[in-house]
């Protein structure tokens, strides 16, 4: 079965930093295409980043520049590095593996909050 | 990147049937066949309902359907039953590149 752990959030103030991890289990974590999804308080899920199997990486304008998405295929991690945070980036952070061109798992996820 | 177009609430009763559309551009629903359908319950992490605009994942019922027609995708629930009270969301691929979701449906069974 497919398990995918977050955890890395927590509260930060304006312009500060945060990285978030997300451990997985029960899939073939080097061959998979990997994404962060996010969702604010009330709001429908906004993708972020996504990092293919060849370290490939794409982000959405709305973090471009500001958050790095990574992978330690040795340990089976996905990270995502969130630098400049801003109060519009407090939401759940999802752990996602794409396949078949859909979201097809997703971790529990970890709450970021930004606020002073 | 703007939002996928969907209607904010549909509503239907039991055994009835109800369709959720989902419009886009030719950047991305009219681009591919790779629209994808999502269930959320409150509290609840979303769940793949339809991938590859009409297909489903094992385990999800067949009253669950999937279209497209130009830049435009389409849930369909047929049967109607309490449980399947809901927001639903699409979304596609834009340009093969990045995703984008619907601003999600919110599903009534009166």
């Amino acid at each position: 079965e497919v398990y995918l752990a977050e955890s890395g959030g927590g509260l930060v103030q304006p312009g500060g930093s945060l990285r978030l991890s997300c451990a997985a289990s029960g899939l073939p974590f080097d061959r998979c295409h990997m994404n962060w999804v996010r969702q604010a308080p009330g709001k429908g899920p906004e993708w972020i980043a996504n990092i293919g199997s060849g370290f490939n990486t794409d982000y959405a304008d709305s973090v471009k520049g500001r958050f790095t998405i990574s992978r330690d295929n040795g340990k089976n991690s996905l990270y995502l590095q969130m630098d400049r945070l801003r109060d519009e980036d407090t939401a759940v952070y999802y752990c996602v593996r794409d396949e078949a061109w859909a979201f097809q798992n997703w971790g529990q996820g970890t709450l970021v909050t930004v606020s002073a | 990147q703007s939002a996928l177009t969907q209607p904010p609430s549909v509503s239907g009763s039991p055994g009835q049937s109800v369709y959720i559309s989902c419009t886009g551009t030719s950047s991305d629903i009219g681009g591919s066949n790779r629209v994808s359908w999502y269930q959320q319950t409150p509290g609840s992490v979303p769940k793949l309902l339809i991938y590859e605009v009409s297909n489903r994942p094992s385990g999800v019922p067949d009253r669950f359907s999937g279209s497209k027609s130009v830049n435009t995708a389409s849930l369909t629930i047929s049967g109607l039953q309490a449980e399947d009270e809901a927001v639903y969301y699409c979304t596609s691929p834009r340009r093969g590149v990045t995703w984008v979701f619907g601003g999600g449906t919110k599903l009534t069974v009166l």
